[in-house]
């Protein structure tokens, strides 16, 4: 069975600070996509950074970079310079139908 | 940038009523999803839908759900008979491949 485990329910970082989100998952396939999204309190699902797992170079985006270990099946997301606006519900997700993790709730402090 | 927009943003219906929840894909994406989330747990799988038909679907999507695309442009998903329990949000989703979905921005609907 698939699955998707985030370990951290909730989380806090200081405003300009950088935090790190994990995510494990488990699966048989070798070839898959990886993602998290953001949900903030509107409750809407922002895209914030995708990963193939045929690709060996971590993904980034701006502000928002993953340290992807595929022998390990570990995708975590790391923020840096962390601004209020980042405070959200943070979801990884792996594969073509989405199996979703049970959510990392972010705060940033001002 | 595109969207998948999503009507209506909430939704109040009695138990045992139908319920229709509408979405309009971006106009160049093959594949459509729906999802739900109960309050405050994680976002759940509900079916897939491509090439005009149900390509996967999960434990939760039974005989009392439905999905239709009836003109090529709105993706529904219909409840028969709601129970309290179908009370959640409901997220539409497309993608042209598996290149990162774009969600909708749900509907929320509330069965009492």
């Amino acid at each position: 069975a698939q699955t998707v485990t985030q370990s951290q329910p909730e989380m806090s970082v200081q405003e300009a600070e950088t935090v790190t989100l994990s995510c494990t998952y488990d699966t048989s396939e070798n070839n898959y996509y990886l993602f998290w999204y953001k949900q903030p309190p509107s409750r809407q699902m922002i895209l914030v950074i995708r990963q193939e797992a045929y690709k060996q170079q971590n993904a980034t985006e701006n502000r928002f970079s993953v340290n992807f270990q595929k022998a390990a099946k570990s995708f975590s997301l790391k923020i840096s310079d962390s601004q209020l606006g980042d405070t959200a519900m943070y979801f990884c997700a792996w594969g073509n139908q989405f199996y979703f993790g049970t959510g990392t709730s972010l705060t940033v402090i001002p | 940038e595109p969207e998948v927009t999503q009507t209506p943003s909430h939704q109040v219906t009695q138990m045992g009523q139908e319920v229709i929840l509408r979405c309009v894909p971006i106009s160049n994406h093959l594949y459509f999803y729906w999802y739900r989330q109960i309050l405050g747990q994680k976002v759940e799988f509900l079916v897939s839908f491509y090439n005009n038909e149900i390509s996967e679907k999960s434990e939760i999507f039974d005989d009392q759900f439905s999905v239709e695309r009836p003109d090529g442009s709105n993706f529904t998903l219909k409840i028969r008979s709601t129970k309290l329990e179908d009370s959640a949000m409901y997220f539409c989703a497309s993608t042209r491949s598996n290149y990162g979905y774009t969600f909708g921005s749900g509907t929320r609907l509330t069965v009492v």
